[in-house]
């Protein structure tokens, strides 16, 4: 079975563009995790979506938002980017809930904002 | 205070040597997972947990629900398990997050 990738897994953006990062999850599961992941704060959770609903939301601005197709695969989107937003951003898939299950890690995308 | 502390930050050990990571949590919380992350950014995860003790291999994982406490033990360490060891916890009755990390334990183990 093949694991949670992620598109594009580098990305090199300017301040106030806006940015989409692509995850996969593993065939079957329905839930689908985002994280960012910086030196600084360390990892974060971001959101998460399950059958096309979000049903948890971190602590980030509403310049951060994310979708989740029928097929399971989900997108998130970071608007009028800043230097700040330069992290790992990491998605992750579970077959339920992620509080019920174990969660698999796709690679990551490593996104740098100039 | 973080609500997940990790101890030690750093945590150097020679092959053979037994290993101890601790995890300590100040919320309610209905799991709690045991990553690992080794460089250039891949996460597994090791165990998910909500009492007593799991094993896998040469890892162990326990938790106390009561003292809010896990710690992650690795027998016979090799230069392979070098990475970071983070422990994250699922808090339950909070509307905001879901995971929360603790900062991470980088072991680095010397042949």
């Amino acid at each position: 079975k093949a694991g949670v990738t992620q598109t594009p897994r580098y990305l090199i953006k300017t301040r106030g563009q806006q940015v989409t990062l692509s995850c996969s999850p593993i065939s079957g599961h329905r839930s689908v995790s985002w994280y960012q992941q910086t030196p600084g704060q360390g990892l974060q959770f971001l959101f998460e979506y399950f059958s096309e609903t979000q049903r948890n939301k971190g602590n980030f601005p509403g310049r951060f938002s994310g979708r989740q197709f029928s097929n399971s695969r989900s997108e998130m989107n970071v608007s009028t980017l800043e230097l700040g937003d330069s992290a790992l951003y990491l998605c992750a898939s579970s077959l339920d809930l992620s509080g019920a299950d174990t969660q698999y890690f796709g690679p990551g995308t490593r996104l740098t904002v100039l | 205070k973080n609500e997940v502390e990790q101890s030690p930050q750093n945590l150097t050990a020679q092959e053979g040597e037994f290993i101890t990571i601790n995890c300590s949590y100040s919320v309610g919380i209905s799991a709690l997972h045991w990553l690992q992350q080794h460089p250039g950014g891949g996460i597994v995860s090791l165990f998910m947990l909500s009492s007593g003790k799991k094993k896998h291999g040469r890892l162990i994982a326990t938790i106390n629900i009561q003292e809010k406490h896990s710690s992650l033990h690795i027998t016979a360490s090799h230069p392979r398990d070098s990475a970071v060891y983070i422990c994250a916890v699922m808090n339950y009755g909070g509307s905001q997050g879901n995971l929360i990390f603790g900062k991470g334990t980088k072991l680095s183990v010397k042949p």
